[in-house]
């Protein structure tokens, strides 16, 4: 009764560093997608995956890359980590359609010296 | 870009009052979920609603979708602490099928016993 697992927990890293989130569903979903949480600021779209095979933007990609491995598994990349993406990161996975719930896992809890 | 605004963002109140959350857009939505998040953990839906007008209940809590799609509230009788946590709207997008969610800001309550 997994759902969505993310790893690693909890991660400190030095600015300029490189590091990869990964998330697994196995719930059979299609769509996943990567959010960051900041205080006061709710949940931000990163990324998202609508179906195996492809990726979009969402509302602050910047300095992000993700890669749909497979229809489990969709990773994100901080290629060169900076102070400004330390947060909390989210991953979620739902099916398609109207009013399709998101299901999430506990989250990444990321820090950038 | 589609925007929730949530309101209010920290509600503290006793055990045994009645509150109200709301979550307010100029963009119509396809759907309008409700998650609640406890610390550490990652959000958990609470409620989807679809049709304009709509009114859903969850025991103590009542959702209402307003009747444009584009507003929404969550109406807690009776508080109790176990109520305390963070409690996120989100909207459904049309373009995107209504898979893809925009989160509003949050609303912190704390129910003191």
């Amino acid at each position: 009764n997994a759902g969505v697992t993310q790893t690693p927990k909890f991660q400190v890293l030095k600015t300029g560093q490189s590091m990869t989130l990964q998330c697994a569903q196995d719930m059979n979903h299609n769509s996943m997608y990567w959010y960051r949480q900041d205080p006061g600021m709710g949940l931000r779209l990163i990324y998202y995956s609508a179906s195996e095979g492809t990726t979009d933007k969402g509302e602050v990609p910047n300095g992000y890359n993700v890669s749909r491995l497979n229809k489990r598994e969709f990773s994100l990349r901080l290629e060169s980590a900076a102070p400004s993406q330390t947060s909390v990161y989210f991953c979620a996975s739902s099916g398609i359609g109207r009013g399709q719930p998101q299901h999430f896992g506990d989250g990444t809890r990321l820090s950038i010296l | 870009t589609q925007l929730l605004e949530q309101s209010p963002q920290f509600l503290s109140i006793q055990e045994g009052e009645n509150l109200t959350v709301y979550c307010n857009s100029s963009s119509v939505f396809s759907s309008l979920q409700w998650y609640r998040q406890e610390p550490g953990e990652g959000p958990v839906l609470l409620v989807t609603v679809v049709t304009g007008g709509e009114v859903k209940k969850l025991k103590r809590l009542t959702f209402q979708f307003g009747d444009a799609r584009k507003d929404s509230s969550l109406h807690i009788t009776a508080a109790q602490p176990g109520d305390t946590g963070l409690y996120l709207c989100a909207g459904g997008s049309i373009e995107t099928s209504g898979s893809r969610l925009t989160f509003g800001e949050g609303t912190q309550l704390t129910v003191n016993p």
